[in-house]
């Protein structure tokens, strides 16, 4: 089973601040088979992007995921007051499907 | 657009069985794609629980196989989880979702429903 680890646990930024989430797998992940979700309080999580880098429909552009092997990011360019949630990184590259425990950020 | 709707009974006692439906709106279940079932633990973890094909074949997580049942109805346009000796460990959001496969790999998720919680206890 292949474990995902991300930080920071936590982050508190302002609006207009650029933000950064590291998603870090035990292993490799093939063929870069790594989701992004944006979970807000009493709702279910959503798609963010898939492929690693590639945007779901309907996803602002300040939304943007990159990296490969073990090593992955979500950056959020320039944080919107809706963009406090907690966001989980998901792998798909094994048979059996794993989530990370989340990082929450939070806009002040 | 595809809509997802969870329902099932909110408490179950411990030893018996979890059941679940989810019904789908906006897309016919026949019509392609896996359909699968996610749970949240109150300490906010996700687990993948499996996932459903309209032609009937099923991908289980291994931690879950022994004791969970994915089904389809495709005449209702819904699919069923059913989990069985089920303890306190196993309450949690139980989530449905329209699932996507990739060659060589797995599944994500790229709708979900609302979610419904399910309590375990007597």
């Amino acid at each position: 089973e292949i474990v995902l680890t991300q930080s920071p646990g936590t982050l508190s930024l302002s609006p207009g601040e650029g933000a950064t989430l590291s998603c870090r797998a035990s292993q490799r992940v093939s063929s870069s088979y790594l989701a992004w979700y944006q979970q807000k309080p009493g709702q279910a999580p959503r798609l963010l992007i898939s492929g690693a880098s590639s945007r779901a429909t309907g996803i602002p552009d300040r939304f943007s995921g990159s990296g490969s092997g073990t090593d992955f990011t979500l950056t959020i360019s320039s944080l919107e007051p809706e963009d406090s949630a907690v966001y989980y990184c998901q792998q798909y590259g094994s048979s059996q499907v794993t989530f990370g425990p989340g990082t929450k950020v939070d806009i002040k | 657009q595809v809509q997802l709707q969870e329902s099932g009974p909110g408490l179950v006692k411990p030893s018996e069985t979890l059941s679940l439906t989810c019904a789908v709106s906006g897309f016919f279940i026949s019509s392609g794609y896996y359909w699968g079932w996610i749970r949240q633990f109150p300490g906010k973890g996700l687990e993948w629980i499996g996932s459903i094909y309209h032609t009937g074949s099923t991908s289980y997580n291994p931690s879950l196989k022994s004791r969970v049942t994915i089904s389809e109805d495709t005449s209702k346009n819904q699919f069923s989880v059913k989990l069985s000796s089920v303890t306190a460990a196993d309450t949690a959001v139980y989530y449905c979702a329209r699932v996507a496969r990739v060659p060589g790999g797995s599944e994500y998720f790229q709708h979900w429903g609302q979610g419904t919680l399910v309590t375990v206890s007597s």
